[in-house]
């Protein structure tokens, strides 16, 4: 079964201050994803990577930053956290392939509450 | 608007009984489907998928996917109490795109 590892499992941070999420995956999938879940929002997609060195914009990426400095690690990076940032955030991998699907391998989430 | 809809939002069902729901896209460029299960505290975990018209079977759980109208459906047998959980439908086209497209969820609790 697919891993992937989320930390911390649970962060406070303050309005204004800078937070980084982490992500490792053991799986050598080349994409890999994050997700914000919020009661009548469902899993919104922030910014994705299909490979170490890229990075890309998903549905909501105002406010965040991403980086992907290897095939295993992903990072989500919040310059200015603001009380709406307050959310479980999710990362996944996934080898999507031509003409096919792509099954996503979630963590099990960090919950960030923004004072 | 919201590209995956799901319902019901939520339902119950007795042990052993029958759940079923469901999920429409209102973008045409979705192709493949997946059903995804997420139980408290965690995160969501594949279910299965769907990509051809018709229903697919995997033990308990069968998927009905119907192209032309773009709806899909979960209908899960003899329900247990570990089937209690948050459902969703994901959905993406079909070229090499970024990420899935997730509705709302639907919310099952099987009860003794």
């Amino acid at each position: 079964e697919a891993a992937v590892t989320q930390s911390p499992r649970n962060k406070v941070a303050v309005t204004g201050g800078k937070v980084t999420l982490s992500c490792n995956q053991t799986n050598n999938h080349n994409n890999m994803y994050w997700y914000r879940q919020d009661t009548g929002h469902g899993l919104r997609l922030i910014h994705y990577s299909y490979g170490a060195g890229s990075t890309e914009k998903g549905d909501i990426p105002d406010g965040y930053k991403a980086s992907r400095p290897s095939q295993e690690n992903f990072s989500l990076i919040l310059e200015l956290a603001t009380p709406s940032q307050t959310s479980v955030y999710f990362c996944a991998s996934g080898d999507a392939y031509w003409g096919g699907g792509e099954t996503l391998y979630f963590g099990s989430g960090t919950r960030l509450t923004v004072l | 608007q919201q590209k995956v809809q799901q319902s019901p939002e939520s339902l119950s069902v007795p042990e052993g009984g029958m759940a079923s729901f469901n999920c429409t896209s209102s973008d045409r460029n979705f192709q493949y489907f997946w059903w995804y299960r997420q139980h408290s505290g965690e995160g969501p975990k594949a279910l299965m998928s769907i990509f051809s018209d018709g229903d697919k079977k995997e033990g308990r759980f069968t998927a009905h996917l119907n192209k032309a109208s773009l709806h899909v459906s979960l209908h899960i047998r003899d329900s247990q109490p570990s089937d209690s959980a948050l459902y969703f439908c994901a959905a993406r086209p079909n070229n090499y795109a970024q990420g899935l497209t997730f509705g709302l969820g639907t919310r099952v609790s099987v009860f003794p």
